[in-house]
């Protein structure tokens, strides 16, 4: 049973581009969590979601983010226009809908790093 | 709201040292999970424990051992014969027990074991 994968495992960006960040959750994981690890300032929540739905999005920047995940294919998460201060790593997380869904289980993570 | 510390920023042991790494949490919840994670130098985040709020218990598992106390917010994590493969950066974390699992995290004892 293959755990979560992201990918890019590395992604190099210029200021003013795109970043698009893939995540897998584990098959039968149902719900997505993306977590944003800064230097120096920790692992900080960003955004909780359910197959086609978004349930918390309060730790995600108002600007220039947004998540998605869709019923079919991989959650995606979206930067558009980087810049330096979103240098950083970009874990997802999935857990099974009911049982179990106490414990989440992370990706490797994608290290965005903006030039 | 809910809080986690780990006071300890850096930790230093020698090979076969028994450590412990602190963790307090703040919460208004009567049901809630704790959690601990490892990251290793390679940066994936690596499940170690699971405890819910009910169950007191104290949980060994080889040379990890936990100890969680209501009385004090505190969920310690000791490394017993510490093992050069044990150095990475240790995470606890909080989240509510309700349909949003979403982790609170500490910032982290990064623990160096030398030889």
């Amino acid at each position: 049973n293959a755990g979560v994968m992201q990918n890019p495992r590395h992604l190099v960006r210029r200021r003013g581009q795109e970043a698009r960040l893939r995540c897998s959750p584990m098959k039968g994981h149902s719900h997505v969590y993306w977590y944003r690890q800064l230097p120096e300032e920790g692992l900080k929540f960003m955004v909780y979601l359910q197959k086609e739905n978004i349930i918390d999005e309060s730790g995600m920047p108002k600007e220039r983010f947004s998540a998605e995940f869709p019923k079919e294919g991989p959650s995606i998460l979206r930067i558009q226009q980087v810049v330096r201060g979103d240098s950083a790593a970009y874990f997802c997380a999935s857990s099974p809908p009911n049982r179990g869904a106490e414990t989440q289980y992370f990706g490797p993570g994608t290290r965005l790093l903006v030039l | 709201a809910q809080k986690v510390t780990q006071a300890q920023t850096e930790i230093s042991v020698v090979e076969k040292e028994d450590v412990t790494l602190d963790c307090v949490y703040e919460t208004r919840d009567t049901t809630y999970y704790l959690f601990w994670y490892k990251q290793p130098p390679s940066g994936e985040l690596v499940f170690l424990i699971r405890r819910n709020s009910f169950d007191e218990q104290n949980e060994i598992s080889g040379r990890y051992s936990w100890n969680f106390q209501k009385s004090t917010s505190s969920f310690n994590f000791t490394i017993t014969a510490s093992q050069v493969v044990d150095s990475a950066v240790y995470f606890c974390a909080l989240s509510y027990a309700g349909n949003n699992r979403k982790l609170i995290w500490g910032l982290g004892t990064s623990l160096a074991v030398n030889p």
